[in-house]
C-alpha cells in the first residue's frame, strides 16, 4: 500500500462546484502539503500544515481552503470550482525531525479538470 | 526572482550514457536544502537525491549523484548509466527557510524533460 494515498486520482468536475480532494498517510509524519503543478510551471505550494492544529497558506492559496481532520489526514477543497483551477494536485508529508532532512514525500497525485 | 532554475527543457540520451541535469538555485539563506524529484509519466514524484548546504561530500544514492557547487550555486544531478526507465520529468527543488514564517518550504524548478533512447 502507499504511504501516501490520495483519492480521487481522476476528477472531472462543472464551474461552480465545490470539490473536495482527500489525502491520508501512514508514514506518520506530522507535516503534510498540498501542490498543484501546471504544465511549464513546476509545482507550486498551496497549503501546508506542520500539525493538526497548525493551518497555513502557501503562495497560491486564493481559491482553495483545507482542513486537518487527524495527523494521517488532510483535504484540500475548491469552494467554487473555476476552469484555471485546472491542473495535477499532489499530497506531500515530510518529518520534522533535522536526521530526516524534511524530505517530502509525494502521492500519486489527482488530476483535476473543472469544465 | 527566479529561485530554482533549470535551464535545459529537453534532453535526449543514449542508453547507458551518463547524463547531467542543470540546476542552478539563488538563496541568501546559510541554511537550505537541495533536492531532486523524478516524475515519470505516470505522473507520481519520487525522490531521489538530497543535499545539504552544510555538508562537505557531494551525494550520492546508487547511479544518482548530486554535482553541488556551492559558490557558483549549482546543484546538477547525475545519472551514470542510463537506462530506458530514467525516461521521466526531472525536477529540482531547494528548501529554504521562510524569514516571515519560520518555516521550511520546497520551491521547484520548472522541471527538465528526459528521453533515454535505444
Amino acid at each position: 500500500d502507499a504511504d501516501v494515498t490520495q483519492t480521487p486520482r481522476n476528477r472531472i468536475t462543472k464551474t461552480g462546484k465545490r470539490i473536495m480532494l482527500e489525502c491520508s498517510q501512514t508514514k506518520g509524519h506530522d507535516r503534510m502539503y498540498w501542490y498543484r503543478q501546471d504544465p511549464g510551471l513546476g509545482l507550486r505550494l498551496i497549503y501546508y500544515s506542520f500539525d493538526v492544529k497548525d493551518i497555513n497558506k502557501g503562495e497560491i492559496s486564493d481559491g482553495y481552503s483545507v482542513s486537518r481532520q487527524a495527523q494521517a489526514k488532510f483535504s484540500l477543497s475548491l469552494e467554487s470550482a473555476i476552469p484555471n483551477q485546472t491542473a495535477l494536485y499532489f499530497c506531500a508529508t515530510s518529518d520534522p525531525n533535522p536526521v530526516a532532512k524534511n524530505i517530502q514525500y509525494f502521492g500519486a497525485g489527482t488530476r483535476l479538470s473543472v469544465l | 526572482a527566479q529561485k530554482i532554475t533549470q535551464t535545459q527543457p529537453g534532453m535526449f540520451v543514449q542508453e547507458k550514457e551518463a547524463v547531467t541535469l542543470d540546476c542552478t538555485y539563488d538563496t541568501s539563506d546559510p541554511s537550505y536544502g537541495l533536492f531532486w524529484y523524478k516524475q515519470p509519466s505516470s505522473g507520481e514524484m519520487i525522490f531521489l537525491i538530497y543535499q545539504g548546504s552544510y555538508d562537505q561530500q557531494n551525494a550520492t544514492e546508487g547511479r544518482y549523484s548530486l554535482n553541488f557547487q556551492k559558490a557558483r550555486k549549482s546543484a546538477n544531478l547525475v545519472i551514470s548509466a542510463s537506462q530506458l526507465g530514467d525516461s521521466a520529468m526531472y525536477f529540482c527543488a531547494m528548501r529554504e527557510r521562510s524569514i516571515i514564517q519560520g518555516a521550511q518550504k520546497l520551491v521547484f524548478g520548472q522541471g527538465t524533460r528526459l528521453t533515454i533512447n535505444p
